[in-house]
């Protein structure tokens, strides 16, 4: 199985500035047919189930705000928010679906408000 | 708007069985994969299980392999998820889950989840 790890296990950060979530994976996820990195993103609030952000590590789901990006390729991907809102206080998810049906998720990274 | 809802949860003693049940609707269910996906208490995301829209095709998690079978009604818009000896590390919520277009996407639409609590 790939092995999904992300950084940091938690982060602070202060109203209106930039978040960034690290997520690698042990085997590259870039499917060198379509060109596409099977790499998505999910935003988990206490309480709720998750809700996907990204998917082809760079496609933003219809309805998230744009202040939502992703990027990366290979084995090596990021989440941003490039102006953290009260409402984004979650836990954020990276999963990789190159395997699929064998899908694995990161730990997760705890987003607090500093 | 695209609705999924869990029932069938609760507590259980380890070696028992449990079938969860998953109602779809407002979405073309017989045309979309449909997963389970677990998270033990304070933990993260584990996928269980996943079938195709038709059915033909499962797959199953090691962890649960041999103990759980999915299964769907496309004519009830139901996903099922039959859990046969169960053990005390099968304690989670689990979500039902639609797959984005097919087996190999990510999950766009997730259920609010049911709990499973194995213990004696």
């Amino acid at each position: 199985d790939i092995v999904m790890t992300q950084s940091p296990d938690s982060l602070a950060v202060s109203l209106g500035e930039r978040a960034t979530i690290n997520c690698k994976s042990s085997q590259s996820v870039l499917s060198t047919s379509n060109n596409k990195n099977y790499l998505a993103w999910y935003q988990q609030k206490p309480g709720q189930p998750p809700k996907l952000l990204i998917y082809w590590a760079s496609t933003r789901e219809s309805g998230v705000p744009d202040r939502f990006s992703g990027g990366g390729s290979g084995t090596d991907f990021t989440l941003t928010i490039s102006s953290l809102q009260a409402e984004d206080v979650a836990v954020y998810y990276c999963q990789q679906y190159y395997t699929s049906p064998s899908i694995q998720f990161g730990p997760g990274t705890k987003v607090e408000i500093k | 708007e695209v609705q999924l809802l869990e029932s069938g949860g609760g507590l259980v003693q380890p070696g028992g069985s449990l079938r969860l049940s998953c109602a779809a609707s407002e979405f073309t269910f017989s045309s979309c994969a449909m997963n389970w996906v677990r998270q033990a208490p304070g933990k993260g995301l584990e996928w269980v299980s996943v079938i195709s829209s038709g059915g033909g095709t499962t797959y199953y998690a090691d962890s649960v392999k041999g103990r759980f079978t999915i299964s769907r009604d496309n004519s009830k818009n139901m996903l099922y998820l039959q859990m046969n000896s169960l053990r005390a590390d099968d304690t989670a919520v689990y979500y039902c889950a639609k797959g984005l277009v097919g087996i190999n996407t990510p999950f766009d639409y997730w259920g609010q989840g049911t709990l499973v609590t194995v213990s004696s």
